[in-house]
């Protein structure tokens, strides 16, 4: 089976520094996604990593160690705007799992003023 | 350009209607998906199309039919919904199924039909 762990909810101040983890055992692993869901709209890609380490892009940074199952999202100097559900993805890599994504159940992110 | 397209926004219909959703994408990917996502859920996939042919169907009720017309667009007939197929649902697409390109494989989602089935 494919299991995908994170947070249900996460609070947070603007400017502030959020982490968002996800755990995850898979039968196999060809990249994981973050993706980003406001209420009621659609998820939006954020970030892709399939080799460990940091990948950066502008205030979001995906974290990946695939020895240990386990990535982050992190966020800088948050605003508003980032209130959101944050959907971790495991991609299968063979089979009857290739390309599917594997979804967390997503980590609803509100962040205060 | 990463748009995928679907119509109508929202659609509300009766338990005996026939109904179709729409999708479409210009990018020339050749993987297309259908899901369903509930309020607080993560998106559960339906059926995948590779290369215009079913590839995956996941046991996904025969009122549910996917139809792949052409590499750019994908349909979903619906007819004698149940109130608990009520739900968003998301198309999304990308360059190929096997994600042997890495991020290149990237699925893109549309902006989801809100089905309510009353």
């Amino acid at each position: 089976g494919q299991n995908i762990d994170q947070p249900t909810e996460m609070t947070a101040t603007e400017g502030a520094i959020v982490q968002i983890n996800c755990t995850y055992q898979t039968s196999g692993f060809n990249g994981l996604f973050w993706y980003q869901q406001h209420a009621g709209e659609a998820p939006t890609f954020l970030s892709y990593n399939v080799l460990d380490g940091l990948e950066e892009k502008g205030r979001f940074s995906s974290f990946l160690s695939r020895s240990k199952g386990y990535s982050y999202l992190l966020l800088k100097e948050l605003q508003m705007k980032d209130s959101a559900s944050y959907l971790c993805a495991v991609r299968g890599d063979r089979g009857s799992t290739l390309g599917r994504l594997y979804f967390g159940r997503g980590t609803q992110l509100t962040v205060w003023p | 350009d990463t748009e995928v397209t679907q119509t109508p926004k929202h659609l509300v219909m009766g338990m005996t209607n026939k109904k179709s959703l729409k999708c479409e994408q210009h990018m020339g990917h050749r993987a297309m998906y259908w899901y369903k996502q509930k309020a607080k859920k993560p998106p559960e996939l339906m059926f995948v199309y590779s290369y215009e042919k079913l590839s995956i169907n996941e046991s996904v009720p025969s009122r549910f039919s996917p139809e792949c017309p052409n590499s750019s667009l994908l349909n979903l007939h619906l007819h004698a919904l149940q109130p608990e197929d009520s739900a968003l649902y998301l198309c999304a697409s990308s360059q190929d199924r096997a994600g042997s390109s890495g991020v290149t494989d990237t699925q893109y989602f549309g902006p989801g039909t809100r089905l309510t089935v009353l």
